[in-house]
Parts: structure tokens; C-alpha cells; sequence
């Protein structure tokens, strides 16, 4: 069964240190990768997809099929940073595509 | 101000009352969705519809009823509604026919606390 597994649910680091926010994903297909953040009072909203191999906000995230991860990272955190981080996967066909969450991790960027 | 708006923002209800939460996207999106957040913030979807076709339905009670009047509203009705139903429950939308892209617009969510 197709499933994203987030094994953090907070994840703490001081303002300047590397951050990884890990996710692993179980899909017998082609996954498209997503990570989305919900900042305090905000909505939660898309922040990159791996077919676009962007940086955004300083953050990558590299899909490695062969450990079927698709970790977040960003080398220097903010304060800014501190949210709610979900790793997605949609699967399915075009019409009755899903997009399932992981359990969601909390990163607290401490000054 | 284009966006997924839901009302009410906050439901306090009893056990076995009848409850329901409206959304409305002014996005011009095809798809909407409705997903539901526990209290450990597990983020899991529960319909989806498709210019007011339901598209998915996932293993959801039965008193978890879905209506969507065009393709610009989505409401949930839930009936009687159990302890185990408190949660924030989202709607989103998406501009493609399925989750397309995977870019989903998120309301601002609906806590519900049923006592």
C-alpha cells in the first residue's frame, strides 16, 4: 500500500545548524514527491516538488528511489524556518489522483 | 482576495448532533478535497470531487456525507456525530483534474470538538 512515513515528529535545531527532515515513502510506481509547510497561522501550502529540482527558502529536497527517501534539507536554518513540515506523495491516475501526507514533522529553529 | 475559504472556523458541538462545515473556492479549480487532521496532525484525506462528481471516498463513515452544489463549493454534513470525529478538518482545491500536479490550495481548516 502506497504510504509516507515522516519518523520525527519534532525536530529541534539552533538558528545556523544543517537541518534534515526526513521522509520515506512506499509506492510500487513512478512517485512524485512533495513537501508542504504550515507556518503559525498560516495555511499549509506547497513548498517544492521534486520534478522541479528547486531550491526554495534554501531548501532541496533529492528523491533517492533506491532508499525510497525524500529527505528535506537546508544547510543553515532559520528562526523563520520553524513550522510544520509534511512530506506528500501523489499517486493514482489523472483523474483520481491522490495526494497523501506523512504524519508531519515540527521544526523548532531555536535562536 | 482569491482563495479556499471554510466556515465556521471553530465548532463546538455535542455528541450525536448534526453538524455541517462549508467550503468555497474562488480559484476557478476543478477539484476539491477534504481532508482531516487527528490530533497527532496526521493529515489524511477523506473525498475528493471533480466538477461536482465525488472522485474519491476513503473508507469514510457513512455519516460523513459530502455535497458539492458547483464546482466552486464543497460542503461536509456529518451526522451524529462521535468523540472520535473531533479533529480540524481542511478543504482544498486543485486547478487540475485529480490531484494534477499535486499542488493542493489549502483552506484555513475547521477545528471541530465534539463533547
Amino acid at each position: 500500500a502506497q504510504r509516507v512515513t515522516q519518523p520525527e515528529k519534532l525536530l529541534s535545531v539552533f538558528k545556523g545548524a544543517p537541518v534534515e527532515l526526513k521522509c520515506n515513502y512506499s509506492y510500487s510506481g513512478s512517485p512524485e514527491l512533495f513537501w508542504y509547510v504550515q507556518y503559525s497561522r498560516q495555511r499549509l501550502q506547497l513548498l517544492l516538488r521534486h520534478i522541479s529540482r528547486e531550491s526554495i527558502k534554501g531548501f532541496t529536497a533529492d528523491l533517492n528511489k533506491g532508499e525510497t527517501s525524500f529527505h528535506l534539507k537546508k544547510p543553515f536554518a532559520q528562526e523563520e524556518d520553524s513550522a510544520m513540515y509534511y512530506c506528500a506523495l501523489l499517486y493514482g491516475s489523472s483523474n483520481t489522483g491522490k495526494l497523501i501526507f506523512g504524519q508531519g514533522t515540527t521544526l523548532q529553529v531555536k535562536p | 482576495d482569491t482563495a479556499v475559504s471554510q466556515t465556521p472556523k471553530y465548532l463546538v458541538t455535542q455528541m450525536g448532533n448534526d453538524k455541517s462545515i462549508k467550503c468555497e473556492q474562488n480559484l476557478g479549480h476543478d477539484t476539491m478535497y477534504w481532508y482531516k487532521q487527528d490530533s497527532k496532525k496526521f493529515l489524511k484525506i477523506m473525498f475528493s470531487y471533480n466538477n461536482k462528481e465525488l472522485i474519491i471516498n476513503e473508507t469514510v463513515p457513512n455519516r460523513f456525507s459530502p455535497k458539492s452544489p458547483d464546482k466552486a463549493h464543497l460542503n461536509l454534513h456529518i451526522n451524529s456525530l462521535e468523540l472520535g470525529d473531533s479533529a480540524v478538518y481542511f478543504c482544498a482545491s486543485s486547478p487540475n483534474v485529480g490531484a494534477g500536479t499535486g499542488e493542493l490550495f489549502f483552506g484555513e481548516g475547521s477545528r471541530l470538538t465534539v463533547l
